[in-house]
């Protein structure tokens, strides 16, 4: 079964703008972390919400978890040009020792 | 800030080669991994090492691939008879245990 899984897949918008992604999954979790990886390059931790958690806020990034939909939603206030990347929720299964699954991504365009 | 260093930046093998692929992971982190990145898809879970041995891994990490820990210092994924289809950006990440990972910017494989 497929943990983690992003939507939309693609999302276009204009700079300024405010950008949301979400992400569901299936099993139970330790935590929920958000990723971003730009083109060709490696993945930047963003920010991580442990299971007890329900809201959590980072600059201009803000992350909720609802345990009980088994989903997390991942807004950038206020998108730049430089937001342009593919952006991955990764969860640790409670199952796990630390390893963490990545979903498919959502490649966010920000359009100047 | 620490860095997880991955050496080379890339690598042109041919089929049927051995590679090794080099990491240097984050000096106090206790839990290093390998994932993988095939082009256009998503970021797959390879193995976890912690206290010298493997502590989980993926189907996708059968008896073409192992781990080591040689000094202390470097972390390695070989990759004993390359296919085509082990082309892909690996991705090396080390972690203190139940937080956030530090990913290197990844090694590019590619089998011809």
């Amino acid at each position: 079964s497929q943990q983690g899984e992003e939507d939309p897949q693609a999302l276009s918008i204009q700079e300024g703008e405010n950008a949301t992604m979400n992400c569901s999954y299936k099993t139970s979790i330790n935590n929920l972390q958000w990723y971003r990886q730009n083109s060709g390059r490696g993945l930047v931790h963003l920010i991580l919400i442990r299971s007890n958690e329900r809201e959590k806020h980072s600059g201009r990034l803000r992350v909720t978890l609802d345990t009980s939909k088994k989903s997390s939603s991942l807004l950038i206030t206020a998108s730049r040009a430089a937001d342009t990347a593919s952006y991955f929720c990764a969860t640790r299964p409670g199952s796990s020792a630390s390893k963490i699954i990545f979903g498919s991504g959502t490649r966010l365009s920000i359009r100047p | 800030e620490p860095e997880v260093t991955q050496t080379p930046s890339h690598q042109v093998t041919q089929m049927g080669q051995e590679v090794i692929l080099r990491c240097v992971p984050i000096s106090n982190h206790l839990y290093f991994y390998w994932y993988r990145q095939i082009l256009g898809q998503k970021v797959e879970f390879l193995v976890s090492f912690y206290n010298n041995e493997i502590s989980e891994k993926s189907e996708i990490f059968d008896d073409q691939f192992s781990v080591e820990r040689p000094d202390g210092s470097n972390f390695t994924l070989k990759i004993r008879s390359t296919k085509l289809e082990d082309s892909a950006m690996y991705f090396c990440a080390s972690s203190s245990g139940t937080d956030s990972y530090t990913f290197g910017s990844g090694t590019r494989l590619t089998v011809v």
